[in-house]
């Protein structure tokens, strides 16, 4: 099964608040877990990844938990500014595979 | 580098029309996808190609059709438009295989009337 189910399909968040974007995914030879982000008009972009070797990953405002026996991830993002309004996907990859899978996307508002 | 480009950004096309999206890279990238993108739906795979001469259908390929001649350009092919066409088209690429980050073009919204 190659499919990855993302919740919530929007969220609004107050400035300064904790957004909190979740994924899980069925195929356990996915080993790869991108999340990008995409601005209106725009192209999505790289957001920040995780590896399954790891439970966490932090850059800067933008932390991924990866919880691999319950094949989920999420995306968390402190301090939420209007700056992050966007449209997040999450994404997976097994090694090898030159396609991604893409969840369906969450429309972020940040709301001051 | 300009990274990916498409064209046109927007197009309105009438049901049976055939028309070609544009796509070009100057990354030297082997790898290159073209997306769809409709409402609540996410991103679908139409076709994408591993090298020049080299391409291969994804998720929704009906109705479309792709060649690879150089590196550096991937066009989309679309022959007798339907309003099921009607989506935002993206194209990336990519170095290689293996855990590499997928560069997205700007987009192509088409409208089919």
């Amino acid at each position: 099964q190659q499919q990855v189910k993302q919740s919530p399909q929007s969220l609004i968040v107050q400035k300064g608040g904790i957004s909190i974007i979740n994924c899980a995914y069925e195929n356990t030879a996915f080993d790869y877990f991108p999340w990008y982000q995409q601005f209106p008009g725009k192209g999505p972009a790289l957001l920040i990844a995780i590896r399954p070797d790891v439970s966490e990953k932090k850059e800067g405002r933008f932390t991924i938990s990866f919880n691999k026996s319950a094949k989920q991830f999420s995306l968390h993002i402190m301090d939420s500014q209007p700056g992050d309004s966007a449209t997040y996907f999450c994404a997976a990859q097994s090694f090898g595979n030159e396609k991604l899978t893409f969840g369906t996307g969450t429309r972020l508002t940040i709301i001051p | 580098n300009a990274g990916v480009t498409q064209t046109p950004k927007f197009r309105i096309l009438k049901i049976g029309q055939s028309m070609t999206l544009q796509c070009a890279q100057d990354m030297n990238h082997n790898y290159m996808y073209w997306y769809r993108q409709d409402p609540g739906m996410g991103l679908k795979l139409i076709y994408y190609s591993v090298g020049a001469g080299i391409t291969d259908k994804g998720e929704v390929p009906n109705g479309y059709n792709v060649s690879r001649s150089t590196t550096e350009d991937f066009p989309l092919r679309l022959e007798l438009a339907a309003p099921s066409q009607t989506s935002v088209y993206f194209c990336a690429s990519s170095p290689g295989t293996g855990f590499w980050t997928q560069y997205f073009g700007p987009g192509t919204r088409l409208l089919v009337l």
